[in-house]
């Protein structure tokens, strides 16, 4: 199995909802990612887990809060997002030792 | 910035044509990869090339890396219409172990 799967594909919430995006996979990967991307931009790194650890958070707002509940899941909580924060979230996984990422493929997020 | 810089940001050429996208990066590096993402959906992994490594091969795919002019191409021959994708340039940064990626080229490539 070398899927990363993300739920939901899309999600269109208001400024004072709280949603989550949730990610899984089953390959005994030990770091898993959040990417942020915007329409014709590159991922921009968010947060890293290495062994359910949060080992980095790229300076993002607080309105975003990963949570890694075990090796194989890693969710983001949403909060008081604003319209800019609309953008495809990525979720990725590595074996630590080589860094190639397995991708999901993404859950497209609308802020109204 | 973080992000390396591809060139050209757009690319456009006729089906059997090769293909050449260039990188560039600011830091040493662990190992420089390439992946692929069709428009809307997640990235693909295409190959790795390490820091004392100059080239590789994986099948249509030419991985080239500079280390002393901190660059990197990717050579697709034989191109097909199903290549069509953006093709990002990422480093994993010397001591650490994230991947920050560069700014992509689009690539189109015509029946």
């Amino acid at each position: 199995d070398t899927e990363v799967t993300q739920t939901p594909k899309h999600l269109v919430m208001g400024m004072t909802n709280k949603k989550s995006l949730k990610c899984e996979q089953h390959m005994g990967h030990r770091a898993m990612y959040w990417y942020k991307q915007k329409a014709k931009k590159p991922p921009e790194l968010m947060f890293v887990y290495s062994y359910e650890k949060l080992s980095i958070n790229e300076s993002v707002p607080s309105r975003f809060s990963p949570e890694c509940p075990n090796s194989s899941l890693l969710n983001l909580h949403l909060h008081a997002l604003q319209p800019e924060d609309s953008a495809l979230y990525l979720c990725a996984s590595s074996l630590p030792a080589t860094g190639e990422l397995f991708f999901g493929e993404g859950s497209r997020l609308t802020v109204l | 910035s973080q992000q390396g810089e591809e060139d050209p940001q757009a690319l456009s050429i006729q089906e059997g044509e090769n293909a050449t996208m260039n990188c560039s990066y600011k830091t040493s590096i662990n190992n420089l990869q390439w992946y692929r993402q069709n428009s809307g959906r997640g990235l693909v992994h295409l190959i790795l090339i390490r820091s004392n490594e100059r080239e590789k091969h994986s099948g249509r795919l030419r991985v080239t890396l500079d280390t002393s002019k901190k660059s990197s191409s990717l050579l697709i021959t034989a191109s097909r219409a199903a290549d069509t994708a953006s093709y990002f340039c990422a480093t994993v940064w010397a001591g650490a172990n994230n991947l920050f990626f560069g700014t992509g080229t689009r690539l189109t490539v015509i029946p």
